[in-house]
């Protein structure tokens, strides 16, 4: 299957900090999309990118559609103690999405 | 309450025996996945289906069988669970054609002793 790597694995960060993760990919995708998952829970999709280049924003959170169609990023900005969970970036080929092993992010009050 | 539920929440079954993961929407959305989450490889498609009656497989689609008689339900079943089946299971559905608008339900935590 289509692999994506997202990095970082982890982070931990004091509130107030910004927060930038990526995802890389092999293959083209015709959609990025970023989620959210809390402990226990399902994931709820953050924002979604469909065109290349495309730069989106969701409140404190942007993400951008890269140019070459094989990577992405997540920016979150003055992180609050709500922003922890994991984050996984998704891609979409055709009806099939890909997903990325999920960055944990840890806010410290 | 509308949305999308999974039962049962928590499974322990042994090897050999079937078993079958609920999922119902209630928001007539015409796709819907099933996906299996593991430590290090993220979500991971099972089967999807496109509407009642039409389903298809996805990335890791061994083991396991679906069906698709009514919009509101996709059953998930493991005809004969293996202890790498271990693992937390999503149901999502989505209304637009292709989903990009997935929506989870709460996950069933599945154990094959």
């Amino acid at each position: 299957g289509q692999q994506l790597n997202q990095s970082p694995q982890s982070m931990f960060i004091q509130e107030g900090e910004d927060v930038s993760m990526n995802c890389t990919s092999s293959s083209i995708f015709n959609t990025w999309l970023w989620y959210k998952q809390d402990p226990g829970e399902g994931p709820v999709l953050l924002i979604a990118l469909y065109k290349a280049g495309e730069l989106t924003s969701n409140g404190r959170l942007t993400a951008q559609f890269g140019i070459t169609r094989k990577d992405s990023f997540l920016n979150i900005s003055a992180s609050i103690p709500s922003d922890v969970g994991i984050y996984f970036c998704a891609g979409r080929v055709g009806n099939q999405f890909y997903f990325g092993t999920g960055t944990s992010l840890t806010v410290i009050p | 309450d509308a949305g999308i539920t999974q039962s049962p929440r928590y499974k322990i079954t042994e090897t050999g025996r079937q078993v079958t993961l609920m999922c119902h929407q209630t928001w007539s959305h015409s796709y819907m996945f099933w996906y299996r989450q593991d430590l290090g490889h993220g979500l991971r498609l099972i089967y999807y289906s496109a509407a009642a009656d039409i389903t298809d497989k996805g990335e890791v689609p061994d083991g396991y069988v679906v069906s698709r008689s009514k919009t509101e339900n996709f059953p998930l079943t493991l005809e004969s669970a293996t202890r790498s089946q271990t693992s937390v299971y999503f149901c999502a559905s989505s209304a637009l054609a292709g989903g990009n608008e997935q929506f989870f339900g709460p996950g069933t935590r599945l154990t094959v002793l």
